[in-house]
């Protein structure tokens, strides 16, 4: 069964903090992991897909590092603002293959302060 | 920016009725998925679909679901006879045929089952 996994489960912070949280997924069969920033009521918005190990991806305030042979990847949002606060969804694709459904972890949601 | 659609936002619906879901994707793409999320749990696979067929589907997906495609435009997820535990949030996603495999996700539909 595969199984992806993210901490933590939500997280409090001060506007202006810098903060990080992590998923964690199965290093064999891998091919894609991606990052959704998901605010309610609103669709999964795409943030990263990162495909090859030690891929580096960054959107603004908002990075991400990719560990295939480990098997986690982090996701790193610098200066948080408000407007960040969000649940960030990380899915893993485990194979070479259009259809290739993804497999959710459970989501960080994160909660900025002003 | 092209999006995914979905209608309706929030269905009530009693035990045993059917419900049809639907979903318009992103007008250049062939791929088609259906996930969904019971409150609190990660969000699950059900089905993928392409070239007019399923290529994929979960355990979730028994003989009570069915999706179709019956226009250029929509795609539909039919529950036959729902059941309570059926009550979750349906997204729709879709994906081009090029790139890194993102999918892009629909703000889904909320089914309650009482």
């Amino acid at each position: 069964i595969l199984n992806v996994e993210q901490s933590p489960q939500s997280l409090h912070v001060q506007e202006g903090d810098s903060t990080n949280f992590t998923c964690s997924f199965p290093s064999s069969n891998f091919y894609a992991l991606h990052w959704y920033r998901w605010e309610t009521a609103k669709s999964p918005e795409a943030l990263f897909v990162m495909t090859l190990n030690g891929d580096e991806k960054k959107k603004g305030r908002i990075s991400a590092t990719l560990n295939t042979k480990e098997g986690y990847s982090y996701l790193y949002i610098k200066g948080s603002q408000p407007e960040d606060s969000a649940t960030y969804l990380c899915a893993f694709a485990h194979r070479n293959s259009g259809n290739t459904p993804l497999v959710f972890g459970k989501g960080t949601r994160l909660s900025v302060i002003a | 920016e092209p999006e995914v659609t979905q209608t309706p936002s929030h269905q009530v619906t009693q035990m045993g009725q059917e419900v049809i879901l639907r979903c318009v994707p992103i007008s250049n793409h062939l791929y088609f998925y259906w996930y969904r999320q019971i409150l609190g749990q990660k969000v699950e696979f059900l089905v993928s679909f392409y070239n007019n067929e399923i290529s994929e589907k979960s355990e979730i997906f028994d003989d009570q679901f069915s999706v179709e495609r019956p226009d250029g435009s929509n795609f539909t997820l039919k529950i036959r006879s729902t059941k309570l535990e059926d009550s979750a949030m349906y997204f729709c996603a879709s994906r081009d045929s090029t790139g890194a495999y993102e999918q892009y996700f629909g703000p889904g539909t909320r089914l309650t089952v009482t």
